[in-house]
């Protein structure tokens, strides 16, 4: 089946460093991938669909310069969070939408950033 | 607004007993449907999705959900509940935007009482 490799699951670093996210489709490739964020014990919110070659759209609300997105290739997509802050914490869950046909979307297992 | 709703953030079954998870999509045009699962600090898992077609759909761990059109519903059930159904779950839509945004529910917490 459809895999989304997401890296790293767990990390923790000092506030005002900035933190690479990867979100890799290992099996398929994936014109659109999405990240999302997901606070303690709430839902998930579209932060940004990352379209490969061109610039991310991202939602309401949410700082472009904070988040940085790219989708280089089919198969990879970054987040970085750049200078991050404690109110950054958070977990991180990226997904990745086969290209062509007509299926969901496959999500990784998700990065829990933890910011000191 | 399109939006998606869970109704009981948190629901509690006996083992064995049926379960029932509520939701409710808001949106002009029939979205995609899909139920996820989430287990602590796991990613999500796809349960099952209505597309087009049949309105009775099944998944996997023997959970199935109903599209009803009309009362703008996706409600997840299983006959029999085990213990380890004990999860978050959410509703979700993919409405038809240019982007396919999928839009999440709030979530319900299942627990299952031995």
């Amino acid at each position: 089946g459809a895999v989304v490799s997401q890296h790293p699951s767990r990390v923790i670093c000092k506030s005002g460093t900035s933190v690479k996210i990867e979100c890799r489709s290992l099996d398929f490739q994936a014109t659109t991938m999405f990240w999302y964020r997901q606070f303690p014990k709430k839902s998930l919110m579209l932060m940004a669909t990352s379209n490969e070659g061109s610039k991310a759209t991202y939602e309401q609300g949410v700082e472009k310069d904070k988040f940085l997105i790219n989708h280089a290739s089919l198969t990879l997509s970054t987040l970085t969070v750049t200078s991050a802050h404690p109110e950054d914490s958070s977990f991180y869950i990226c997904s990745a939408r086969p290209t062509g046909g007509d299926q969901p979307q496959h999500f990784g297992d998700g990065t829990r950033l933890s910011i000191l | 607004a399109q939006s998606v709703t869970q109704l009981g953030s948190h629901v509690s079954v006996s083992e064995g007993a049926l379960v029932l998870l509520r939701c409710n999509y808001s949106s002009s045009v029939p979205p995609y449907l899909f139920w996820y699962v989430q287990y602590p600090n796991q990613g999500l898992q796809l349960l099952l999705k209505y597309t087009t077609g049949a309105t009775l759909v099944k998944g996997i761990n023997g959970f199935e959900a109903e599209f009803k059109k009309s009362e703008t519903s996706f409600h997840l059930t299983k006959p029999s509940a085990h213990m380890s159904d004990a999860a978050e779950y959410f509703c979700a839509a993919e409405m038809k935007t240019s982007y396919d945004k999928v839009i999440f529910g709030p979530g319900t917490s299942l627990s299952v009482i031995p």
